[in-house]
């Protein structure tokens, strides 16, 4: 079954550097996301992605957070200047169309900020 | 604005023994529910969901859930549940034809299911 993959599983950084998470989104897939979930709380939205653009995001994804698909089979995350409330497991996600479809959701990458 | 919430945080049953999950939502239009289940050190999986039509859903893994309109509720099932469905279980909720497409996740249920 096809499934959204992410690289890597977990990385540690310190405070102030750049961060950039992985996503290859299922293939015919056309809408893209990312979820957060800091430990011990719920999965949060980030930003949502279609047709090369962002269709959506919450208040959490501020100045330091940029989305990108780079070609035709990345989608990519990456946090400009870490903080340490930026540790968290990050949820790549996708899906066929929008509303009402199934969201398929990665296994996530644990991010450590230190 | 939608919220979604899950009443219980921690729910222990013993094996063989029937579990309900309890979700409710707020929102001002008409919405798609899911539930989704995390197992340890794993990412979300869709157990269900609610798009329209029967309000009686069936999912993977023995669980159901029904929506209650008037009650603003979509409760997770199972009648006789096994140590594998120990896990965190999430309920969602997606506004319909809104034109936005995020999922708004509850605080999660830790089911613990007991020899």
């Amino acid at each position: 079954e096809p499934e959204v993959t992410q690289t890597p599983s977990h990385q540690v950084t310190q405070m102030g550097q750049e961060v950039i998470l992985r996503c290859v989104p299922i293939s015919n897939h056309l809408y893209f996301y990312w979820y957060r979930q800091i430990l011990g709380q719920k999965v949060e939205f980030l930003v949502s992605f279609y047709n090369n653009e962002i269709s959506e995001k919450s208040e959490i994804f501020d100045d330091q957070f940029s989305v990108e698909r780079p070609d035709g089979s990345n989608f990519t995350l990456k946090i400009r200047s870490t903080k340490l409330e930026d540790s968290a497991m990050y949820f790549c996600a996708s899906s066929v169309s929008g509303s009402g479809n199934t969201i398929y959701f990665g296994e996530g990458s644990w991010l450590t900020v230190v | 604005a939608q919220s979604v919430t899950q009443l219980d945080s921690q729910v222990p049953v013993f094996e063989e023994a029937p579990v309900e999950l309890r979700c409710n939502y707020s929102s001002s239009v008409s919405v798609y529910l899911f539930w989704y289940v995390q197992y340890p050190n794993q990412g979300l999986q869709l157990l269900l969901k609610y798009l329209s039509g029967s309000t009686l859903v069936k999912g993977i893994n023995g669980f159901e859930a029904e929506f209650n309109k008037s009650q603003t509720s979509f409760h997770l099932r199972k009648p006789s549940v096994h140590i594998s469905d120990t896990a965190e279980y999430f309920c969602a909720v997606s506004e319909g034809g809104s034109g936005t497409y995020k999922y708004i996740f509850g605080t999660g249920t830790r089911l613990k299911v007991l020899a």
